[in-house]
């Protein structure tokens, strides 16, 4: 099984809400990631949560909040986003933290922030 | 810093034509290359990968070589199909992290 889910599909917010975006993975994996998406672009990294540590964090605004509660789950809590924070975020998750591992992607969560 | 740099698209193919989409990269180290593919309204899906230089990564009739000696990586196809139409990412990790470096993707439309 190498699958990542992840919920809600859609979610739509205003900026004064508290919203939070869930992933999970059950193929053991010890590494998971979240990424940001604007249309027609390549994914781009947020955070890293290697053996359910935050080893990078890609410089993000704090009004996103990663948690990592164990090995298979991974949240993004948001509040007070702004209107061009309006994506697909996507988690994924590896083997682990060495490069030659493959990242396998979830499906991905479109946000709108009205 | 390590880069991936694809070709530009959008690439229009008729169906059953031979696909190449070229990439190249730049890294430090001995980087591991993937291929892979975003369908419409989806997330991202692993098509191959290769994890050192001569290595042919293939999946679904796609194939593409590790060349060091050129820095590339690029994807070919003998016979694609309308079902292929997607966006594919070249993208590298470098041997010392988990960072996934991708280039900035190719539109591939093919018509019936």
């Amino acid at each position: 099984d190498t699958e990542v889910t992840q919920t809600p599909k859609h979610l739509v917010m205003g900026m004064t809400n508290k919203k939070s975006l869930k992933c999970e993975q059950h193929m053991g994996h010890r590494a998971m990631y979240w990424y940001k998406q604007k249309a027609k672009k390549p994914p781009e990294l947020m955070f890293v949560y290697s053996y359910e540590k935050l080893s990078i964090n890609e410089s993000v605004p704090s009004r996103f909040s990663p948690e990592c509660p164990n090995s298979s789950l991974l949240n993004l809590h948001l509040h007070a986003l702004q209107p061009e924070d309006s994506a697909l975020y996507l988690c994924a998750s590896s083997q682990d933290g060495a490069g030659v591992y493959e990242q396998y992607f979830g499906p991905g969560t479109r946000l709108t922030v009205t | 810093g390590d880069s991936v740099t694809q070709m530009e698209g959008p690439v229009t193919l008729s169906e059953e034509a031979f696909l190449t989409i070229n990439c190249t990269y730049t890294a430090t180290g001995y980087p591991s290359l993937f291929w892979y593919v975003q369908y419409p309204g989806e997330g991202l899906q692993l098509l191959l990968k290769a994890t050192k230089a001569d290595d042919k990564g293939s999946n679904k009739g796609f194939e593409a070589t590790y060349r060091k000696e050129t820095t590339s990586f690029h994807l070919e196809k003998g016979s694609v199909q309308v079902s292929d139409s997607a966006v594919y990412f070249c993208a590298l990790t470098a041997d010392y992290g988990n960072k996934l470096v991708f280039g900035a993707g190719t539109i591939l439309r093919v018509k019936s």
